[in-house]
């Protein structure tokens, strides 16, 4: 699977939109894109995933550049509950792929 | 999606004793996994749980230390054998391939483990 980098951290206003980047160059053209968070010491939580039409669901939404070596997670509308780290995942689909590896991802912190 | 329980949520256990975690989920599904998460840093994945075989272990993991059991399609428990302090950790289950197949993984809440 291709690897990603994110920001290690970002700070954002409650109200405000968050916007996290995800930079994956070396994606492949069956990889998609998968989004989690996890707030502090609670399992995973899926986002959203997309492989390369842009998504938007009840969370969030995923902004995938046409080259697909980039994307960006927004939340329209940051609150407080939406602090956690945040972790940009490519996989392969299709087949018994399902394995997830995981980076250090990205620390959203929302203000008040 | 699935629910997925997992238990304990937490323990604390004594050097060279092995704890077994379980995990439960509320409808049959086709993968089921098991990560650990050591204190500030992030997930890795130990093993695939194949139902009616053995595991499937990632490289630096074995099956004596984390012996896996998936007797059926929604259940699962890892064992952390003769554990260490190095062992404490959050473990993990999740799951995949529920009906209609879908691909997302789903996790649990985690088992957070203390080794004194």
């Amino acid at each position: 699977d291709a690897k990603t980098t994110q920001p290690p951290s970002m700070d954002c206003a409650e109200g405000r939109a968050a916007n996290l980047p995800c930079n994956h160059s070396t994606i492949s053209g069956n990889e998609y894109v998968y989004w989690y968070r996890q707030i502090h010491s609670q399992g995973p939580q899926y986002i959203i995933h997309g492989l390369k039409n842009n998504e938007t669901n009840e969370m969030a939404s995923l902004i995938i550049t046409e080259d697909r070596k980039s994307s960006t997670l927004i939340l329209p509308h940051a609150t407080l509950r939406d602090t956690a780290v945040y972790y940009c995942i490519v996989r392969a689909s299709g087949g018994s792929n399902y394995k997830l590896t995981f980076g250090k991802g990205t620390l959203l912190t929302v203000n008040p | 999606s699935a629910v997925i329980s997992q238990k304990p949520s937490r323990d604390i256990c004594q050097r060279g004793t092995s704890l077994t975690i379980q995990c439960q989920v509320d409808s049959q599904v086709t993968m089921m996994f098991w990560y650990r998460q050591q204190p500030g840093q992030s997930l890795t994945l130990i093993a695939t749980a194949n139902q009616g075989s053995e595991a499937t272990y990632e490289s630096g993991f074995v099956i004596d230390k984390f012996p896996i059991s998936r007797p059926n399609l929604t259940f699962s428990t890892l064992t952390v054998s003769n554990m260490s302090p190095e062992d404490s950790s959050i473990y993990l289950c999740s799951v995949a391939g529920g009906q209609g197949a879908w691909e997302t993984q789903y996790f649990g809440p985690g088992t957070r483990l203390l080794v004194l």
